[in-house]
């Protein structure tokens, strides 16, 4: 089974603070994503990894900033926490190639006082 | 930029029944991928069901199947026979089918339907 675990389930920060979210897959894939899931809408993809040391910005990425230095872990940093990243993060890996599916960790739910 | 839409934040269905979801996009591209996930309460989001732009027949995996109207870019999901454990929030997902490194295969997600089955 495709494994996708994250560092922690619940993460209370404070404004300023620097915070780390970590992902690990298992299962060799090129691909590493993270996405913000809000209510109503849905999950909205900050960045992701095609490879190692390789990033594109997705749809958000402001305020945030990823690393990947090995292919199986792919870090989100918030270099400055504020209020408004208040939300759950999900961590997803994939393969580029074919009709495939991405595979999901269980989410870190962030908050920021 | 592709735009996935649910209409139905919430749908409420009688245990053994069937409900429909709803989810509509916009996309410029002829070819491309439709995923339904489902992600249950405080667990991990898990695929359900998939469709190929370019396949006619609608997929079906047990009771979980889909409606896809390319023209009309719908793409409903119908559950029968529903069970309690089908209670979950429910996502459609657009990827496109370029394969492009630097794309990525990311998907785009609509806001989500919660499913609450009523015993």
């Amino acid at each position: 089974d495709v494994k996708v675990t994250q560092s922690s389930r619940y993460l209370v920060k404070r404004t300023g603070e620097k915070v780390f979210l970590e992902c690990v897959q298992d299962m060799d894939h090129e691909n590493m994503f993270w996405y913000r899931q809000d209510p109503g809408l849905g999950l909205r993809l900050i960045y992701f990894s095609y490879d190692v040391k390789m990033k594109e910005k997705g749809d958000i990425p402001e305020g945030y900033s990823v690393s990947r230095e090995k292919k199986e872990r792919f870090s989100l940093i918030l270099e400055s926490a504020s209020t408004n990243q208040t939300s759950m993060y999900l961590c997803a890996s994939g393969v580029l190639v074919g009709f495939n599916e991405q595979f999901f960790g269980p989410g870190t739910r962030l908050t920021v006082l | 930029a592709q735009t996935v839409t649910q209409s139905q934040p919430e749908m409420s269905v009688q245990e053994a029944e069937t409900v429909t979801l709803s989810c509509t996009y916009d996309t410029s591209e002829s070819d491309y991928y439709l995923f339904w996930y489902k992600q249950p309460p405080s667990r991990q989001m898990i695929l359900v069901i998939r469709q190929e732009a370019y396949k006619q027949q609608n997929a079906t995996e047990n009771r979980f199947s889909v409606n896809f109207q390319k023209a009309a870019k719908s793409f409903s999901l119908k559950i029968s026979d529903s069970q309690l454990g089908d209670a979950a929030m429910y996502f459609c997902a657009y990827r496109s089918a370029l394969m492009i490194k630097a794309a990525g295969n990311k998907l785009t997600f609509g806001g989500g339907t919660r499913v609450l089955v009523k015993p």
